[in-house]
């Protein structure tokens, strides 16, 4: 079973709108983390934004938030006020902690266009 | 601010022959690990490492996989024989401790396998 899935292969936006990239997750584990990457043209990772199980409030940093609901096992990226410059592939990753486990595991990605 | 660097960003080779990634991770960070991104699929983990010897590893990560620290600052990966379906983008990663959440990612290396 897939333990990230991310259903949007591919989103059209227009510049300025608000976008949410869906990320669902698997798991058993009770204490986990969950990620947010983008990955523009030039091949590079960066890191966007993280979620833990533990807490309470939905994660933001900046443009970036992270809609968390942990009893439908979901963690969607929202981009508010989308730029031009967000076009890229996003990909969403889990770490579970139990047994010292440490891996990214990721989903498929969602490749994000921005339109003008 | 710091980063993790990767050498070579393109690297070609034959297959059959041996290669070496390398990686110099953030200086204050303990853990290191590698992923691979065959073109348009999805990350896999390979191998992570602290404290000088491997903490967990894929099944991707066989016999022909390899990974060093040789000194203070490089963290290496070796592909003994490579194969033509080693061709990917390789991505070495570090965090400050086995704790910590994030991972900063390099640029990755883009092996090409003819």
């Amino acid at each position: 079973a897939q333990k990230i899935t991310q259903t949007q292969p591919g989103m059209f936006v227009q510049e300025k709108e608000a976008v949410t990239l869906d990320c669902t997750y698997d798991t058993s584990d009770q204490s986990y983390g969950l990620f947010w990457y983008k990955q523009p043209s030039s091949g590079e990772m960066i890191f966007l934004i993280y979620q833990g199980s533990y807490d309470e409030q939905n994660a933001t940093e900046g443009r970036y938030s992270l809609n968390f609901q942990k009893a439908r096992k979901s963690a969607n990226l929202v981009i508010s006020a989308s730029q031009l410059g967000d076009s890229a592939m996003y990909f969403c990753a889990m770490r579970e902690f139990m047994d010292s486990n440490y891996q990214l595991i990721w989903g498929a990605g969602t490749k994000l266009i921005i339109k003008p | 601010e710091p980063e993790v660097t990767q050498t070579p960003s393109h690297q070609v080779t034959q297959m059959g022959q041996e290669v070496i990634l390398r990686c110099v991770p953030i200086s204050n960070h303990l853990y290191f690990y590698w992923y691979r991104q065959i073109l348009g699929q999805k990350v896999e983990f390979l191998v992570s490492f602290y404290n000088n010897e491997i903490s967990e590893k894929s099944e991707i990560f066989d016999d022909q996989f390899s990974v060093e620290r040789p000194d203070g600052s490089n963290f290496t990966l070796k592909i003994r024989s490579t194969k033509l379906e080693d061709s990917a983008m390789y991505f070495c990663a570090s965090s400050r401790d086995p704790s910590s959440y994030e991972q900063y990612f390099g640029p990755g290396t883009r092996l090409t396998v003819t």
